[in-house]
């Protein structure tokens, strides 16, 4: 059971918007930035989100985090068919020296 | 163009020992964090912790603290991740990552290790 909690899944259809939220506690979210990894099938995750909202080089404008007291969200507009993939949050924990993560939201293009 | 690749696959059976590598490219090897972080079949994703291979400092996650050791070659610019007596809980896929320099996000990954213990 992570620290963070994530629904186990999301759904949307091409076009439309999805958010994928994220809850925590003041000993995590409430204390760090907030980081969006994406896992497509098969493959390695990669980083879609940091400091709570900003893009890495490369990632659409089309992806947008925010971040309010202890929860987060990962929005994701113009849904394509190739977004669908795991969406893990996560921060930073001096106790664990890495990541927490949550537990991933499955995202579904129907 | 920054790139972690991993060694391949690996079978083993439990009690036996492992190094599973990451070799860096493309970025000051010394002077960025490598995260290890791992990944049960079908599960989310947990950290084991971090190496900084300027002074060779391992930063462990307690629950893995006695049961992995980091460690790397600068002259290769590779990381390892090592077992000496592995268990059945340990078949995953091991992925390294970049720590950024500016937080503590994982911007570079490889492509993943999968290791399987099993008699």
């Amino acid at each position: 059971q992570s620290l963070l909690t994530q629904p186990p899944s999301a759904s949307g259809t091409p076009g439309q918007s999805v958010t994928i939220s994220c809850s925590g506690a003041n000993s995590n979210i409430g204390r760090n930035s907030v980081n969006w990894y994406r896992q497509l099938p098969g493959t390695a995750p990669n980083l879609l989100i940091y400091s709570d909202n900003r893009r890495p080089s490369g990632v659409p404008d089309r992806f947008s985090g925010s971040k309010s007291g202890t929860s987060a969200s990962l929005a994701i507009s113009a849904l394509q068919s190739e977004d669908e993939a795991d969406y893990y949050c996560a921060v930073w924990s001096d106790a664990l020296n890495g990541q927490i993560f949550g537990g991933g939201t499955k995202l579904t293009v129907l | 163009e920054v790139q972690l690749v991993q060694s391949g696959a690996e079978v083993r059976n439990p009690g036996e020992s492992l190094r599973i590598s990451c070799e860096v490219s493309g970025s000051n090897f010394g002077s960025h964090f490598i995260a290890w972080v791992r990944q049960v079949p079908g599960k989310g994703l947990e950290s084991l912790g971090l190496f900084y291979p300027g002074d060779f400092d391992a930063k462990y996650n307690p629950s893995f603290r006695l049961h992995v050791t980091f460690s790397a070659d600068r002259s290769t610019n590779t990381a390892f991740l090592q077992w000496t007596s592995l268990q059945a809980s340990d078949t995953a896929i091991y992925y390294c990552a970049r720590q950024a320099h500016d937080g503590h996000h994982l911007d570079f990954w490889g492509q993943g290790t999968l290791v399987t213990v099993s008699p």
